[in-house]
């Protein structure tokens, strides 16, 4: 089956600080990969994705690239502000177009202090 | 003008209960899901339905079941509430065959039971 590894947390940084949050997968196929981020109190927003090897995916300064060799897609972002404290999801879909959602990490609380 | 619409946001209930999230989409997708949060934030799919067929997590307890009046919306009824039901219930909607374009959540039905 289908299963994804990301380093739990909490991850604690200073502003402007270099992130790098690390996510591994299992995947029968050839599977599609995201990011989500859910603040404080709200639902699950799409950070990033990629939908095959070596494409890279970037929103609001994150950035994370689909590696097949090592099956692996770790999210950074240069310089992380306050603003970007929440709780970090990988995740992959089965790119077979069937109904099977998305499977999920357990997810990196991020907190970056002033 | 929300994309995925859940209702009601927070649901405090009793054991033995029995209660329904709704959840609505106008995105035009044709596949939707239930997922359910732990305390931990884990995130795990309960159900994914189209108009075809139900695909139904094996470990989620008949108790659940979702209702599907028509395409733009997948209602989640639960029969008999017990203390281990309390999470955050997220609906998600995608396109199927389209998945790499990613799924769009709800902002989440937080469930109490007391």
């Amino acid at each position: 089956g289908n299963s994804v590894t990301q380093m739990e947390g909490p991850v604690t940084l200073s502003e402007e600080a270099f992130l790098t949050i690390n996510c591994t997968y299992t995947a029968t196929g050839y599977p599609s990969l995201f990011w989500y981020v859910q603040y404080p109190g709200e639902g699950l927003q799409l950070l990033l994705k990629a939908t095959k090897a070596d494409d890279k995916g970037s929103n609001k300064g994150f950035e994370a690239t689909y590696r097949k060799e090592t099956t692996s897609f770790h999210l950074e972002k240069g310089s992380v502000q306050v603003s970007d404290s929440a709780v970090y999801f990988c995740a992959l879909s089965d790119s077979g177009g069937g109904a099977d959602g998305l499977t999920f990490g357990k997810g990196t609380h991020l907190i970056i202090q002033p | 003008d929300t994309a995925v619409s859940q209702t009601p946001k927070y649901l405090v209930t009793q054991m033995g209960n029995d209660k329904s999230i709704k959840c609505e989409q106008n995105l035009g997708h044709d596949t939707m899901y239930w997922y359910k949060q732990d305390s931990k934030k884990f995130l795990k799919i309960m159900f994914s339905y189209n108009n075809k067929e139900l695909i139904i997590n094996e470990t989620v307890p008949n108790r659940f079941s979702p209702k599907s009046p028509d395409k733009a919306h997948l209602n989640l009824h639960i029969n008999s509430l017990e203390l281990g039901d309390s999470a955050v219930y997220f609906c998600a909607s995608s396109h199927q065959g389209a998945v790499n374009y990613g799924y769009t959540f709800g902002s989440g039905t937080r469930l109490t039971v007391v």
